[in-house]
């Protein structure tokens, strides 16, 4: 079975640019999370989607960030525009509705300078 | 809110040694508790959990048991391999939330020498 595919795995750009990050779920997951992972710290849950609909975004900084998930199926992470601060790994992770396990792709690497 | 707070690292053992990685969480309800591990160059993988209190997780040697009396859900191993090197976090689920919205700890890198 393959697992949650994320790309790019790497992504340098200047601060002010626009970044995007991709999402591929498991087949058949319902439920998609992204989570920022700076150095040092624990992931932090940034959004939640159930199928195609939003049900957390409350740890987003919707100022800047943005994140949809068209069919319910793939999902896309905006950064426009990037600071310094945003430099960390973004994480995707899939798991059924109801599932009692989160897996979790390899995540993007993002560095701002 | 809720957190979760681990040892402090890095941890660096001789092979064959025991392993204890402290965590303590603080949480509102009944929260499920997690481990999760994070190989070099891979992604985060779920190695045990306990959905309430006094369950044990195990899993490749490791385990870890849900004190609710002391909000507490350290990982052990008796006997620790090259190969587990790697960094660990603990994690909880709030009580009816979905498994994936979890809070993790700041993590705990494991250095194993042969």
């Amino acid at each position: 079975e393959a697992g949650v595919a994320q790309s790019p795995r790497y992504k340098i750009i200047e601060k002010r640019q626009s970044v995007a990050f991709w999402c591929n779920p498991i087949s058949g997951h319902a439920t998609l999370y992204w989570y920022q992972q700076i150095l040092g710290q624990g992931p932090k849950l940034l959004i939640q989607f159930q199928n195609n609909g939003v049900v957390d975004d409350s740890q987003l900084p919707k100022d800047r960030f943005s994140a949809e998930r068209l069919k319910g199926v793939d999902s896309t992470l905006k950064i426009q525009p990037a600071k310094l601060e945003d430099s960390a790994v973004y994480l995707c992770a899939s798991s059924f509705q109801g599932g009692t396990e989160a897996f979790f792709g390899q995540g993007t690497r993002l560095t701002v300078v | 809110g809720n957190s979760v707070t681990q040892m402090e690292g890095p941890v660096t053992l001789s092979e064959e040694a025991f392993l204890t990685i402290n965590c303590t969480y603080t949480a509102t309800g009944y929260p499920s508790l997690f481990w999760y591990v994070q190989y070099p160059g891979e992604g985060l993988q779920l190695l045990l959990k306990a959905t309430k209190a006094d369950d044990k997780g195990s899993n490749k040697g490791f385990e870890a048991t849900y004190r609710k009396e002391t909000t507490s859900f350290h990982l052990e191993k008796g006997s620790v391999q090259v190969s587990d090197s790697a960094v660990y976090f603990c994690a909880l689920v709030a009580g009816g939330t979905s498994y994936g919205k979890l809070t993790f700890g700041q993590g705990t890198i494991l250095t194993v020498h042969p």
